[in-house]
């Protein structure tokens, strides 16, 4: 089956800009999450959604940062007036609530804050 | 607030020959679950191995075993017949077991080369 799917892969944008990241989990996955990788860290998160419901936003860092994943599948990470600090890759991971809840990964998105 | 450190940055190996990473990680929580996590150069980040803090038993999954001490708080991999494919990122990762769904935090990576 289908694993997580990030879109676009890539994204250079300009200091000031407003961007959208775009995750689509497995299929009846109904936890999403949301982490960021800056160069030669591990990733940290940014928040979490179960269905439609952000369950911890803690990890967002400011107010320029909101996420939504209003029918419960597709989420949208979204960044307002874009800083060159907020370069980094946008990693989302989905689990399901049975089983070993494991998170499974997508292949992240590149952005570039010019 | 759960912390993970991974203190060695890189680490080298031969093909064939076994290699260990390590991981510390800081909590007052006495149920959670470590992982440890490959990152290869395409980002995609994979699940190598996986335990629970209940379970006294070493998880291992084929080439890769853990060194799991609870009372120490240490969490290491070891891989054994390391295959040129296993070059990676590698990330120790902690998660609390309250709740049934809960975020990942990671220590900092270990960067693994494999040499001929």
């Amino acid at each position: 089956g289908a694993g997580v799917s990030q879109t676009p892969s890539n994204k250079v944008t300009e200091k000031g800009k407003y961007v959208e990241l775009r995750c689509d989990p497995i299929s009846g996955h109904t936890a999403l999450y949301w982490y960021r990788q800056s160069l030669g860290q591990g990733p940290e998160f940014l928040i979490y959604f179960q269905g439609t419901g952000a369950a911890d936003d803690s990890g967002l860092p400011n107010d320029r940062f909101f996420a939504v994943r209003p029918e419960g599948s597709v989420s949208t990470l979204k960044i307002q007036r874009t800083e060159r600090g907020d370069s980094a890759v946008y990693l989302c991971a989905s689990s399901s609530q049975t089983g070993s809840n494991e998170q499974f990964f997508g292949p992240g998105t590149r952005l570039t804050v010019l | 607030a759960q912390t993970v450190t991974q203190s060695q940055p890189e680490m080298s190996v031969q093909e064939a020959e076994t290699v260990t990473l390590s991981c510390t990680y800081d909590t007052s929580e006495s149920d959670y679950y470590l992982f440890w996590y490959k990152q290869p150069p395409s980002r995609q980040m994979i699940l190598v191995i996986r335990q629970e803090a209940y379970k006294q038993q070493n998880a291992t999954e084929n080439r890769f075993s853990v060194n799991f001490q609870k009372a120490a708080k240490s969490f290491s991999l070891k891989i054994s017949d390391s295959q040129l494919g296993d070059a990676a990122m590698y990330f120790c990762a902690y998660r609390s077991a309250i709740g049934t769904a809960s975020k990942l935090t990671f220590g900092t990576g270990t960067r693994l080369q494999v040499t001929l």
